[in-house]
């Protein structure tokens, strides 16, 4: 159980076009889900929090006009990054929190690989 | 501020051996979840093992368990029996109040055959 999917794995695109990024939990309904972005042999950078039927709350220095994101069911959030640039070029994982017996444990997606030419 | 603090960068284990990641964190919360994770090259964050800081018990899965003290403030993992599927990238993790997963730097861990 608690399987998250994303999709795509990876895209490749050109600047200024924009690109969306689907986190699906599988098994279990979320009414959280988190994206974040890695670089390279670092840690994860939370970018946003997800919230089913509300706007999503973004961290300091994340611009919410340029990653949409959208928790418009209790299995489904996606991030959509606008006008994509060469510096967005990143590893974006989401997760899902599961509130099970167990506590509030978040599940992650396979993550999605973005290059902007 | 929560932070949580991973001080090895990287770690070798030699296959079979038992090796021990490091991992401390900072809060003023009495209640909380502390979670190790880990990332193999394919890049998967893989739920390892959870503590429920009201538990006084150290969490156990199978060949992965924690040493989990409290008024120190300190949760390290344990593993036994290392095996080459177990070289990854190792995360410590916090979450309180707040609801947000806090990550430690990062432990890079080489199982050597």
């Amino acid at each position: 159980g608690a399987v998250v999917s994303q999709h795509p794995s990876r895209v490749i695109c050109k600047s200024g076009t924009s690109v969306k990024i689907e986190c699906r939990s599988l098994d279990f309904q979320a009414t959280t889900m988190f994206w974040y972005r890695q670089f390279p042999k670092q840690s994860l950078m939370l970018m946003a929090t997800s919230n089913e039927g509300s706007k999503a709350t973004y961290e300091q220095g994340v611009e919410k006009d340029k990653f949409l994101i959208n928790h418009a069911s209790l299995t489904l959030s996606t991030l959509t990054v606008t006008s994509a640039h060469p510096e967005d070029s990143s590893f974006y994982i989401c997760s899902a929190e599961s509130s099970g017996e167990a506590g509030e444990t978040q599940y992650f997606g396979p993550g999605t690989r973005l290059l902007v030419l | 501020a929560q932070t949580v603090t991973q001080s090895q960068p990287e770690m070798s284990v030699q296959e079979a051996e038992t090796v021990t990641l490091s991992c401390t964190y900072d809060t003023s919360e009495n209640n909380y979840y502390l979670f190790w994770y880990k990332q193999p090259p394919s890049r998967q964050m893989i739920l390892v093992i959870r503590q429920e800081a009201y538990k006084q018990q150290n969490a156990t899965e199978n060949r992965f368990s924690v040493n989990f003290q409290k008024a120190a403030k300190s949760f390290s993992l344990k593993i036994s029996d290392s095996q080459l599927g177990d070289t990854a990238m190792y995360f410590c993790a916090f979450i309180g109040s707040g609801g947000k997963l806090i990550f430690g730097q990062g432990t890079e861990l080489s199982v050597k055959p």
